[in-house]
C-alpha cells in the first residue's frame, strides 16, 4: 500500500540555521508534491507545489527538491525563524483523474529555539 | 474574500446524537473536499463534492455519513448516531478546479468531541 513517511515527528533547530524536512513515499509515483504548514488548532496552509519534472523550486525562504529516483522530498527553511515553529506536512498526488485525493504524511513539527 | 469558512469551530454531541459540519468554499471554487485528521494521524481524505453531485466518497464511512454541496448554501458533513472514535478535527478544503495541482484552501476545521 502507499506510505508516506516524514521524518522524525520533531525537529528543533536553532534560530537563523536551515531546517531540512524529509518526506519520503512507497508505492507511489505521483506527478506532484505538495507542502503546507499547519499551526496548532488551525487548518493546514498550502506552501509549495512541485511537479515532477521539476527538481527544485524556490519561494523567498522556502526551497522544495523532489527527487522520482529516490522517491523523496526534501524541504528547506533557510534563516529559519522562532515565526517557522508549525507541524509542517508533504502530501504527494497523481495527475489527472483522482489528483484531487490528496495523501497526507503526518507532519514534522518544527521547533525554531531564539 | 474570507476564504473557506467552518463552522462550527468546536462541537459536542453525545453519543447517539447526529453531527453538521458545514463549510462555505472560498469564492470562485466550486470544488470542495472533506478530511478528518484524528490524533497523532494524517489528514485523511473523506469525500469529494461540486455542486449539488458528489463526485467522489471513497474515503467516507459507508454508514452514518453522508455529505451534500447544495445549489444554494454551504457543504454540509452529517454524521448520525455519533460515537467515540469519530471525535477528532474535521476539515474542509476547497479549489477553483477539480485537479489538486493548485494546491488547496483550507478551512479551519471543527473538532468534534463525542462524550
Amino acid at each position: 500500500s502507499q506510505k508516506i513517511e516524514q521524518n522524525s515527528e520533531a525537529l528543533n533547530i536553532q534560530e537563523g540555521k536551515t531546517a531540512t524536512l524529509t518526506c519520503n513515499y512507497t508505492n507511489y509515483s505521483p506527478a506532484y508534491l505538495q507542502w503546507y504548514r499547519q499551526d496548532p488548532g488551525r487548518g493546514p496552509v498550502f506552501l509549495l507545489l512541485i511537479r515532477e519534472n521539476e527538481k527544485e523550486k524556490r519561494k523567498e525562504r522556502l526551497k522544495v527538491t523532489f527527487d522520482t529516483t529516490l522517491k523523496q522530498s526534501l524541504f528547506h527553511i533557510t534563516a529559519s525563524q522562532p515565526a517557522d515553529s508549525a507541524t509542517y506536512l508533504c502530501a504527494p498526488a497523481y495527475s489527472g483523474a483522482g489528483s484531487y485525493q490528496l495523501t497526507f504524511g503526518k507532519g514534522t513539527k518544527l521547533s525554531v529555539i531564539p | 474574500n474570507a476564504g473557506v469558512m467552518q463552522n462550527p469551530r468546536h462541537l459536542v454531541r453525545r453519543r447517539g446524537q447526529e453531527a453538521r459540519l458545514r463549510c462555505s468554499p472560498m469564492k470562485g471554487h466550486s470544488h470542495v473536499y472533506w478530511y478528518r485528521q484524528l490524533p497523532e494521524e494524517g489528514l485523511k481524505f473523506m469525500v469529494y463534492l461540486q455542486k449539488e453531485n458528489i463526485i467522489d466518497e471513497s474515503g467516507m464511512p459507508k454508514e452514518r455519513f453522508s455529505a451534500e454541496f447544495p445549489k444554494e448554501g454551504p457543504s454540509i458533513l452529517r454524521i448520525q448516531q455519533v460515537v467515540r472514535g469519530d471525535s477528532a478535527a474535521y476539515f474542509c478544503a476547497s479549489s477553483p478546479t477539480g485537479t489538486g495541482d493548485y494546491g488547496y484552501t483550507f478551512g479551519s476545521g471543527t473538532r468534534l468531541t463525542v462524550v
